[in-house]
C-alpha cells in the first residue's frame, strides 16, 4: 500500500458533465502529478502540483485543471466531458527535489463518460 | 517529444521460462524507472536504474540500463504465476520532475 488515496475509485458521466477528482498523497510528500491512462497503454502525464501551483503540464487541453491544498491534498477538474477522456486516472505523490524522485501511486478513479 | 518503446506488447509464456521486455527511446534520459501494475491498481514502481550500463537485480528480476541511457530491459528467470502483470518502463527526462514518460506497457501472462 502507497498511502496514496484517491476517490471515487469509479465514476459513471454523460458528455459535457464536468467531474471532480480527488486525491489525498503520502505523508510528508509535497507534490502531486496527475496522469490519464487510456485502455491497454501506458499512462500520460496531465501536471503536477507543488506548493499549490501548477509545476509542469502535459499535452492535455486547459479543460483538465487542478489544484493542491494547504494539506497537499489535490483535485483534478475535468470540464465539458468528451468520450474520450473515459480512462484510468492515476494520482502520484513525490518529494520534489529527491534525488532519483520516486513516485507512488494511488489506485485511481476509473471515469467512464457516456 | 521523448517516446519509450516497449517490446513485445503481449507476452504469454508458462512457468518456469525466462523472459525479456525491451524498452527503446531515441531520446535520453537521466534516469529509468520499471513499474507493475496489476489490474484495478496504480502502477508499483520496482527499480530505477540511473547510470549508462547499470545493472541491478530483485530477485528473479534484472534490469538493465543501456550505455547511452537510451534503452532498457527487464529479464525475468524462472516466471511464476505471480509475475503474471502489466510492466511499464518509464523515463525521467531533463528537469522536467515528475514528468514521467511511459511505454505503451508488456501485459506478461505466466501460466501454471
Amino acid at each position: 500500500e502507497t498511502g496514496v488515496t484517491q476517490s471515487p475509485t469509479h465514476l459513471i458521466k454523460t458528455r459535457g458533465q464536468q467531474v471532480t477528482l480527488r486525491c489525498s498523497s503520502q505523508s510528508g510528500h509535497n507534490t502531486v502529478s496527475w496522469y490519464q491512462q487510456a485502455l491497454g497503454q501506458g499512462p500520460q502525464f496531465i501536471f503536477q502540483y507543488y506548493r499549490e501551483e501548477e509545476n509542469g503540464r502535459g499535452n492535455f487541453p486547459p479543460r483538465f485543471s487542478g489544484l493542491q491544498f494547504p494539506n497537499y491534498s489535490s483535485e483534478l477538474n475535468v470540464n465539458a466531458l468528451e468520450l474520450d477522456d473515459s480512462a484510468l486516472y492515476l494520482c502520484a505523490s513525490s518529494l520534489l527535489g529527491q534525488v532519483n524522485e520516486k513516485l507512488f501511486f494511488g489506485s485511481g478513479t476509473q471515469l467512464s463518460v457516456l | 517529444t521523448q517516446l519509450l518503446e516497449q517490446s513485445p506488447q503481449f507476452l504469454s509464456i508458462q512457468e518456469g521460462e525466462n523472459l525479456t521486455v525491451y524498452c527503446n527511446s531515441s531520446s535520453v534520459f537521466s534516469s529509468l524507472q520499471w513499474y507493475r501494475q496489476e489490474p484495478g491498481e496504480g502502477p508499483v514502481l520496482l527499480v530505477t536504474v540511473v547510470t549508462g550500463g547499470e545493472v541491478k537485480k530483485l530477485k528473479r528480476l534484472t534490469f538493465q540500463f543501456g550505455d547511452a541511457r537510451k534503452d532498457s530491459s527487464l529479464h525475468i528467470t524462472a516466471a511464476q504465476p505471480g509475475d503474471t502483470g502489466l510492466y511499464l518502463c518509464a523515463g525521467f527526462g531533463g528537469t522536467s520532475y515528475g514528468k514521467l514518460t511511459f511505454g505503451q506497457g508488456t501485459i506478461l501472462t505466466v501460466h501454471p
